[in-house]
């Protein structure tokens, strides 16, 4: 399994700010993901951020509005830019252990972002 | 379109009884299956995978897979209400992708 720590676990942010969330696994590990939960909604993979290569982005999400970094094996970081109320959501980092389609994807706690 | 679709729910059972929660696929190459169970304001929290047709028990869980009919069930016995929570499905279709179900919400009366 995989510990995973994400800061903050929330935070209330004006309109047309940024926020950036940081993502921190106990282990190393190879792909790391970003997912969305919007309120009563299941969730939505933003990117995948594999570390020595650039994020890879899923359909309707952008680089500019999520810039993604991922500096080492056991972090990762989200930006979500320029901020509009319908960011408000929580934000999910999720790593994969294991090989090839033998595997398990763990989740972190989540940052729940309000933009007033 | 990947698609994985679960009943929305509330599916309610009594405590004790079996809580039968379903979930089909529409990709006949889907490897990896799994169950997380989400309590309401918290993360996903993994309970089960399964990657071969047949059952695989841990606990009070039984995960069914079965490919041929593009389904998977999750089993909980002894329901408790501790097991009140909103339970997703998730589909692997290669090694990268991961797809989620839209989740039963289960309610177990005491």
């Amino acid at each position: 399994s995989a510990v995973i720590s994400q800061k903050p676990s929330r935070d209330i942010c004006q309109r047309g700010t940024s926020l950036t969330i940081q993502c921190q696994v106990d282990s190393q590990v190879t792909m790391m993901f970003w997912y969305r939960q919007q309120p009563g909604q299941s969730l939505t993979l933003i990117a995948t951020a594999n570390q020595g290569s650039e994020a890879t982005y899923e359909s309707g999400f952008v680089i500019d509005k999520f810039p993604i970094s991922r500096p080492n094996l056991t972090f990762s970081t989200l930006t979500v830019s320029n901020l509009s109320p319908e960011d408000s959501s929580i934000y999910l980092c999720s790593v994969r252990v294991g090989a090839g389609y033998l595997y398990e994807q763990y989740f972190g706690p989540g940052t729940r972002l309000t933009v007033t | 379109q990947k698609e994985v679709e679960q009943n929305s729910g509330p599916l309610s059972v009594p405590e004790g009884a079996i809580a039968s929660l379903n979930c089909t696929y529409s990709d006949r190459g889907s490897q990896s299956f799994f169950w997380y169970r989400q309590y309401s304001g918290k993360s996903p929290e993994l309970i089960m995978f399964i990657y071969s047709n047949g059952d695989k028990e841990d606990g009070r869980f039984t995960a069914q897979l079965n490919k041929a009919s593009q389904y998977v069930s999750l089993l909980i016995r002894d329901s408790q209400p501790s097991d009140s929570a909103t339970y997703l499905c998730a589909v692997s279709y290669n090694f990268n992708k991961f797809y989620f179900g839209s989740g039963t919400k289960l309610n177990v009366k005491p």
